[in-house]
């Protein structure tokens, strides 16, 4: 089946630092891939649509220079949170969804902001 | 009124017992059903993936979509300790965005 992986799986941070989380679709290609925030026993909250070769979709909220979204290539989107602070805490998960309509996750990136 | 609504448990049954989770939703457009599990500290795992209305099994998995009564099922037979987890609804309309709608998320117990 379909794989979407995602790098690192758990990251420390100093407040104040910036954190890139990578998300790569693994045997296919994507040209939309999406960024969701987990908070503990919540669901997942859409942050926003990373597209290939255009500028990310973000939700009404959601900081756009706060968290960067980069589509690099048809495999690859990374979220960036800049400045991380605590209230950033959080398990970000990336999906992909492939031509027929499934959407595959991938296994979740846990930042703890010190 | 929320467009995708699902209880959020704890659900707790008896090891082989018949689960049943539900999920409703209030836009008729929605034509993509899915399903996941999600194990604590995990991303979720897709179980399940429906095209419009009907049934679909797989395994001890059975996903059923009632697009008249927008209402979706997820049945889970002979259940396991190890399905102990939060299952997932997701749902989309033919749109060509995949933007999927989630519910809250059923925790589920399976007591050994």
């Amino acid at each position: 089946g379909a794989v979407v992986s995602q790098h690192p799986s758990r990251v420390i941070c100093k407040s104040g630092t910036s954190v890139k989380i990578e998300c790569r679709s693994l045997d296919f290609q994507a040209t939309t891939m999406f960024w969701y925030r987990q908070f503990p026993k919540k669901s997942l909250m859409l942050m926003a649509t990373s597209n290939e070769g255009s500028k990310a979709t973000y939700e009404q909220g959601v900081e756009k220079d706060k968290f960067l979204i980069n589509h690099a290539s048809l495999t690859l989107s990374t979220l960036t949170v800049t400045s991380a602070h605590p209230e950033d805490s959080s398990f970000y998960i990336c999906s992909a969804p492939r031509g027929g309509g499934e959407q595959f996750f991938g296994p979740g990136t846990r930042l703890t902001v010190l | 009124q929320k467009e995708v609504e699902q209880d959020p448990g704890p659900l707790s049954v008896p090891e082989g017992a018949i689960v049943s989770l539900n999920c409703t939703y209030s836009n008729s457009a929605f034509q993509y059903f899915m399903w996941y599990r999600q194990y604590s500290r995990k991303g979720p795992e897709l179980l399940m993936y429906t095209y419009s209305s009907g049934n679909k099994e797989d395994g001890r998995f059975t996903a059923q979509v009632d697009k008249s009564s927008k209402y979706i099922s997820l049945f889970i037979r002979d259940s396991q300790p190890s399905d102990s987890a939060t299952y997932l609804c997701a749902m989309s309309a033919l749109s060509g965005t995949y933007k999927y709608i989630f519910g809250t998320g059923t925790r589920l117990k399976v007591l050994a």
